[in-house]
């Protein structure tokens, strides 16, 4: 167990539909990344959010948006679902370490799975 | 830009045979590299990562990396695999754009380890 929850564990939805997956990081972390892990796209970066700001964007989708808030949960929506969105969606913690973001540890939620039909 | 690559896609062996994962990166500067694992159904679980030092890095269950800077490469090995340690590997390289910290992960190599 990491100790970063992820809820809900799987979600089926239609296209056309709107979703909210939502992320609890470690206790104490303040950086949540959110990435998604689909079979032909492998393990693809979307957004992180630090302390409640948006830090950098990845792969993000336009219909997808991210939030953190300030006892520093994360959700992450996605609307006007394709069938291409399908796929496990990662969220990961890291706390600052004194060089800085890029040389954290991320620990990683154990996902949702979305499915959309 | 940055990248990570695993060319093997994917590794069969028995047990007790010796495992080596390759993983090529390309970026010019000062390298964090990572890997993780993903056994079926669960999520991703740090094996061990390399920040600086030496380039041997030893990381849990039994796994180690070795770091060649000459090679861009920081491939995974272990002496004697289990069947337990079928899963999926990922080779991941820090992003060192500006102000993020989010990983570049390589395509991964799913690891099947007969009984």
């Amino acid at each position: 167990d990491s100790g970063v929850t992820q809820t809900p564990k799987h979600l089926i939805t239609a296209t056309g539909q709107r979703v909210t997956l939502r992320c609890s990081p470690r206790s104490g972390d303040l950086s949540v990344y959110w990435y998604q892990q689909s079979l032909d796209q492998g393990l693809q970066f979307l957004i992180q959010y630090y302390n409640g700001e948006e830090r950098a964007k990845g792969n993000i989708l336009e219909r997808f948006s991210a939030q953190q808030f300030p006892d520093l949960h994360s959700e992450l929506n996605l609307s006007s679902l394709e069938l291409g969105d399908s796929a496990l969606y990662f969220c990961a913690s890291s706390h600052p370490g004194t060089s800085g973001s890029r040389t954290d540890t991320q620990y990683f939620g154990p996902g949702t799975r979305l499915t959309v039909l | 830009a940055q990248s990570v690559s695993q060319h093997n896609h994917h590794v069969i062996l028995s047990e007790a045979a010796s495992l080596e994962l390759g993983c090529n990166y390309s970026y010019g500067g000062t390298v964090n590299l990572f890997w993780y694992v993903q056994y079926p159904g669960q999520h991703l679980q740090l094996l061990l990562k390399y920040f600086s030092g030496d380039p041997l890095v030893k990381g849990i269950k039994g796994f180690e990396a070795e770091f060649i800077k000459s090679k861009f490469s920081f491939n995974l090995r272990k002496p004697s695999v289990q069947w337990s340690d079928t899963a999926e590997y990922f080779c991941a390289l820090a992003n060192y754009g500006g102000s993020q910290g989010n990983l570049i992960f390589g395509k991964g190599t799913k690891l099947s380890v007969k009984p």
